[in-house]
């Protein structure tokens, strides 16, 4: 596609309850980043690929947030038993190789836990 | 990687310029100073990256005295739509995570 694509846009669940958000990079790129990004912050790094494989996950917050990205294609990140303190919004991004290479960000997905 | 500071926000009118300096004391050799910019639900975009002295685009300028310890984002002639929040970031160029400050909120009226 022409640029990452995430979806749902938003999402409400009510605590406990477990959620996928989805992301689909720009086709070809090799390296996948999430991040989430809290109200009047900035984005903070959660987890990296490349390819199918994760080779860094030192950003999430518990092991409650799982990321996988099986086809070195799109990403899923899942997030299991929300709390409210996981309200935000998760971006993802993609660049065309690891390296210093420009990220490309989605619109990312807004997180709304009750 | 180095810690960044750069003011919390800045009022501008349209056609000025507006220029956004972020402090990086702690800059290392192999840094590179990189700014990106975010839109209301939207996720950041690149705008500039640069290692010392001056560098430009289409959309900005970026100047970086010789001690590097801090740089200025040049935005020529804003319009309303250059509202947004602009980040520095300061890491080594083959770095595969981007870290993010708090970024400058900048607001510009017609």
């Amino acid at each position: 596609g022409a640029g990452v694509s995430q979806s749902p846009r938003y999402k409400v669940a009510k605590r406990g309850q477990d959620v996928a958000l989805r992301c689909d990079p720009i086709s070809g790129h090799v390296s996948l980043f999430w991040y989430q990004q809290a109200l009047g912050q900035g984005p903070e790094f959660l987890t990296y690929f490349q390819n199918e494989a994760q080779l860094d996950k030192s950003g999430l917050p518990s092991d409650r947030f799982f990321a996988e990205r099986p086809e070195g294609s799109v990403s899923t990140l899942k997030i299991q038993r929300t709390q409210q303190e996981d309200s935000a919004v998760y971006l993802c991004a993609s660049s065309r190789d690891r390296g210093g290479e420009t990220q490309y960000f989605g619109p990312g997905t807004r997180l709304l836990v009750l | 990687l180095a810690k960044t500071t750069q003011p919390i926000s800045m009022d501008s009118y349209e056609g000025q310029e507006v220029n956004i300096t972020c402090s990086h004391n702690n800059i290392a050799t192999n840094d590179y100073i990189t700014w990106y910019q975010q839109f209301p639900s939207q996720g950041p975009r690149f705008i500039i990256q640069g290692y010392k002295t001056k560098v430009t685009n289409e959309v900005a300028s970026l100047f970086i005295p010789a001690d590097r310890k801090s740089s200025t984002l040049s935005l020529p002639r804003v319009s309303l739509s250059d509202t947004a929040v602009y980040y520095c970031l300061v890491g080594v160029y083959n770095t595969d995570k981007l870290i993010f400050g708090t970024g400058t909120r900048l607001q510009v009226f017609p």
